[in-house]
């Protein structure tokens, strides 16, 4: 079952700009996390936010939840090459055990 | 080193043959999950594990096989029952609730031959 949607699928921009990807997800959680994912690797987790915060910070990452609209998005401040990658949202739920469910995901490429 | 370690990195298999892939973690986690990815698409689960000699299936256990008699370990068997096979399969473990964070292991890519 996928909760999660990311948009947009991919996302081309050049090195030093911001790059924006959103995520939406259908019922109620309890918190929503950001992983970011190189080609053939794992996951490394990037940042958790709970359902009742509306904003949360990390390095040049900045995440943004709104419950209302079921929606989060994550900026990338001065994007570098490193930066490329897919990035999925994964949301937790209230009395779901520990399961969080992922989506698709966002291929970022960071032109040079 | 503390972390999570999946192995072989690449495994091929013969249609009608089981393989296990190993995924061991040193991270004194009580949860463990096994996740399967196909080409750009995001993660599915297929088994997890919140305590020792416990689990649960996910989404698409069908084909798919676990156990869990040590904490540090929760190899997973894909059966000849499991149609199509070939994916990346990702090993992640967490401290046990859905505010933390999941650790993931390297990933093992299966191809059947």
């Amino acid at each position: 079952s996928q909760q999660g949607e990311e948009d947009p699928q991919a996302l081309s921009i050049q090195e030093g700009e911001n790059a924006t990807m959103n995520c939406s997800y259908k019922t109620s959680i309890n918190n929503l996390q950001w992983y970011r994912q190189n080609s053939g690797r794992g996951l490394v987790h990037l940042i958790l936010i709970r359902s009742n915060e509306r904003e949360k910070h990390s390095g040049r990452l900045r995440v943004t939840l709104d419950t209302s609209k079921k929606s989060s998005s994550l900026l990338i401040t001065a994007s570098r090459a490193a930066d490329t990658a897919s990035y999925f949202c994964a949301t937790g739920f209230m009395n779901r055990d520990d399961k969080i469910i992922f989506g698709k995901g966002t291929r970022l490429h960071i032109l040079p | 080193d503390g972390g999570i370690t999946q192995s072989p990195k690449y495994l091929f298999r013969k249609e009608g043959q089981n393989v296990t892939l190993s995924c061991e973690q040193n991270l004194n986690h009580d949860a463990m999950y096994w996740y399967r990815q196909d080409p750009g698409q995001g993660l599915r689960l297929i088994y997890y594990s919140q305590i020792v000699n416990d689990f649960q299936k996910g989404d698409i256990a069908e084909g798919y096989s676990v156990s869990r008699e040590k904490k540090e370990s929760f190899p997973l068997t894909v059966t000849s029952a499991q149609k199509n096979p070939t994916a990346f399969y990702l090993c992640a473990s967490s401290s046990g609730s859905s505010y933390n964070e999941q650790f993931f292991g390297p990933g093992t890519r299966l191809t059947v031959l």
